[in-house]
């Protein structure tokens, strides 16, 4: 079975732009999970999708937003970039919001020059 | 608060010997807690995890206790190879406020060299 796949891998992009990361989860799986990870604040949580609704957010500007659609696969947006936001977006998959198992796509490293 | 505090940020171990990771974490309503391993420019990867109705679990070399009543939580490795060296970071679960339990807070990480 395939795993967690994301697009694009690596990204660069210039403050005050916006951007659109995609993720795909494991096939069957209908949860999609958004994180952070950054060397100085480590793996934060952005939210959480399942059956095309946001189903939990965590503390991050309104910049940052996401979608899911029929198919599970999920996109996050992040408008008016700063330099802030260079880090790598990693999003998870599982089964519902409720099996817990989370299993990570390879992420996408977002830088903003 | 949502907090959970991981130790030791940083651990040496000579191959062959066992390394312990502990978490603590601040919200009563966490009731699963997974620990990831990251090796460089690689995505992290569930190794072990458990739920709060268990006090102990183990596969293999692997090992994770909690202790529910001190909100603590610890990953054992026994037997560590070079293999085992990577960044692990320990996660406890929170509820969102529609019922779901994928909101995960991580610790800081813990980077684990295990030499030859």
């Amino acid at each position: 079975k395939a795993g967690v796949t994301q697009t694009p891998r690596y990204l660069i992009k210039t403050r005050g732009q916006q951007v659109t990361l995609s993720c795909s989860p494991i096939s069957g799986h209908r949860s999609v999970s958004w994180y952070q990870q950054t060397p100085g604040q480590g793996l934060q949580f952005l939210f959480e999708y399942f059956s095309e609704t946001q189903r939990n957010k965590g503390n991050f500007p309104g910049r940052f937003s996401g979608r899911q659609f029929s198919n599970s696969r999920s996109e996050m947006n992040v408008s008016t970039l700063e330099l802030g936001d260079s880090a790598l977006y990693l999003c998870a998959s599982s089964w519902t919001s409720e099996t817990y198992e989370q299993y990570f796509g390879p992420g996408t490293r977002l830088t903003v020059t | 608060g949502e907090n959970v505090e991981q130790h030791p940020s940083t651990l040496s171990v000579q191959e062959g010997d066992s390394a312990v990771i502990k978490c603590t974490y601040s919200d009563s309503a966490s009731n699963y807690f997974p620990w990831y391993k990251q090796e460089l420019g690689k995505r992290p990867q569930l190794i072990i995890d458990i739920r709060s109705n268990v006090g102990e679990k183990k596969d293999q070399r692997i090992a994770v206790t909690l202790n529910k009543t001190a909100k603590h939580f610890s990953l054992h490795i026994t037997e560590t190879q070079p293999e085992d060296s990577a960044v692990y970071f320990c996660a406890a679960s929170l509820p969102s406020f529609s019922g779901g339990y994928n909101k995960l807070i991580f610790g800081a990480g813990t980077r684990l060299a295990v030499h030859p």
